[in-house]
């Protein structure tokens, strides 16, 4: 079974400064897809960014972006120019590409909380 | 255009009551999900239906809990009885096809004295 580790349960960023959330995963299969999803005060799950697997180039949206290292099985998520409404608990999930069932089950980390300072 | 919808935002209820959460999902999804977060398991999958069918109910914690979806644009998650172990945030997601990404609803606060 796939695994999603987060092993920062808390962040802290000054404002417009920069901050790389850590995520590692674990597979045995080649072809998947990465997520990062946002989760404000309100509990409302955003996505942020989504990598497939099979691309070498990093995701990017905005002053969101990602550092996918395959063989590392390594998923960061960096943000860029801290906004105070960047505050959220952000979560790492995997999903495989392969299966009727297990290709479209979201596994998640644990999170990490993110503060931003003024 | 709207995104998913749930409803009620929020229910609070007695031990031993039925519970029914509801969702309208993203117009044009094929594929709906029910999630349950909660403090100590984290975000964890529990039905997934794909065209109004249930493809994986693994995640249902036990009989106490059934998933339907009687048309493309509704389905109900049930808890009958309740118990305060089942008190969690409970979202719905649907994506275009089960490849797809999955986009979240607000979220069911579910609290069971």
């Amino acid at each position: 079974a796939q695994t999603v580790t987060q092993s920062q349960p808390e962040m802290s960023v000054q404002e417009a400064e920069t901050v790389t959330l850590s995520c590692t995963y674990d597979t045995s299969e080649s072809d998947y897809y990465l997520f990062w999803y946002k989760q404000p005060p309100s509990r409302q799950m955003i996505l942020v960014i989504r990598q497939e697997a099979y691309k070498q180039q990093n995701a990017t949206e905005n002053r969101f972006s990602v550092n996918f290292q395959k063989a590392a099985k390594s998923f960061s998520l960096k943000i860029s120019d801290s906004q105070l409404g960047d505050a959220a608990m952000y979560f790492c999930a995997y999903r495989s590409a392969r299966g009727e069932t297990s290709g479209s089950r979201l596994t998640f980390g644990e999170g990490t909380q993110l503060t931003v300072n003024p | 255009d709207a995104g998913v919808i749930q409803s009620p935002r929020h229910e609070v209820t007695e031990m031993g009551q039925e519970v029914t959460l509801r969702c309208k999902p993203i117009s044009g999804h094929n594929s709906l999900f029910w999630y349950r977060q909660t403090m100590m398991r984290g975000l964890e999958l529990l039905i997934y239906f794909n065209n109004n069918v249930p493809i994986d109910d693994s995640g249902m914690p036990e009989d106490r809990f059934s998933a339907k979806m009687p048309n493309a644009s509704f389905s109900t998650l049930k808890i009958q009885p309740s118990e305060p172990r089942d008190s969690a945030v409970y979202f719905c997601a649907s994506s275009y096809t089960r490849q797809e990404t999955q986009y979240f609803g607000p979220g069911t606060r579910l609290l069971v004295l």
